[in-house]
């Protein structure tokens, strides 16, 4: 298994600019997580998904979309790129509730200029 | 108020050392908790999760006191490979995730 991969690794925007982070799991995990980590902070929450077609915010959801239209993908959106935004974005997934361990992708560095 | 709280650090402590690290949480109904290990530039990975009656693994002791609302991690025998940051992480319906305590182990 491959585990969470996403891409790209890293990527320059210029403000305003819009891009799809991606992300693919291939352990049949149903739940599903984009959390993005700023210097010296811990991960915060931006969406998340408990299955196919069902997604809902977390603690910093603005600026951002999703959507969930397969169990193995969960792309997240940014629409009109601020700096902000710039940051380490990493997608997670997990079998059953939420509660249960996450698995984290190698991250998606974003800088916006 | 943070959710969870812990101690940035940094703690550098000589090879087999002892060293503990503490985290609180703010919401009681917190019903989950874990510690991840962070490399530098790299992904969180578990390192334990923390159960009520406390667990251990090896050289790591994890430990849950609810009454206080704070969780420990204790490293035995420190190791050159234990520097990393650790991130303290607890929730119910949500996780929420430490800012991350760093270590280095120095020779």
């Amino acid at each position: 298994n491959a585990g969470v991969t996403q891409t790209p690794k890293f990527r320059i925007l210029k403000i305003g600019q819009s891009m799809t982070l991606q992300c693919t799991q291939d352990m049949n995990h149903n739940y599903m997580y984009w959390y993005r980590q700023d210097p010296g902070m811990g991960l915060k929450l931006i969406y998340y998904s408990v299955g196919a077609g069902i997604t809902d915010k977390g603690e910093v959801p603005n600026g951002y979309n999703v959507s969930r239209s397969t169990t193995e993908d969960f792309p997240l959106r940014l629409e009109l790129a601020a700096p902000s935004q710039t940051s380490v974005y990493f997608c997670a997934s997990s079998y059953r509730v939420r509660e249960e361990t996450q698995y984290f992708g190698p991250g998606t560095r974003l800088l916006v200029l | 108020r943070k959710e969870v709280e812990q101690d940035p650090g940094p703690f550098n402590v000589p090879e087999g050392a002892t060293v503990a690290f503490n985290c609180t949480y703010s919401n009681s109904a917190s019903q989950s908790f874990f510690w991840y290990r962070q490399d530098c530039r790299k992904e969180p990975k578990l390192l334990m999760s923390v159960y009520s009656s406390g667990n251990e693994d090896g050289r790591f002791t994890a430990q849950l006191n609810r009454a206080s609302q704070y969780i420990s991690l204790l490293i035995r025998d420190s190791k050159l490979s234990d520097s990393a940051t650790y991130l303290c992480v607890g929730g119910g319906n949500q996780f929420y995730f430490g800012t991350g305590t760093s270590l280095t182990v120095i020779p």
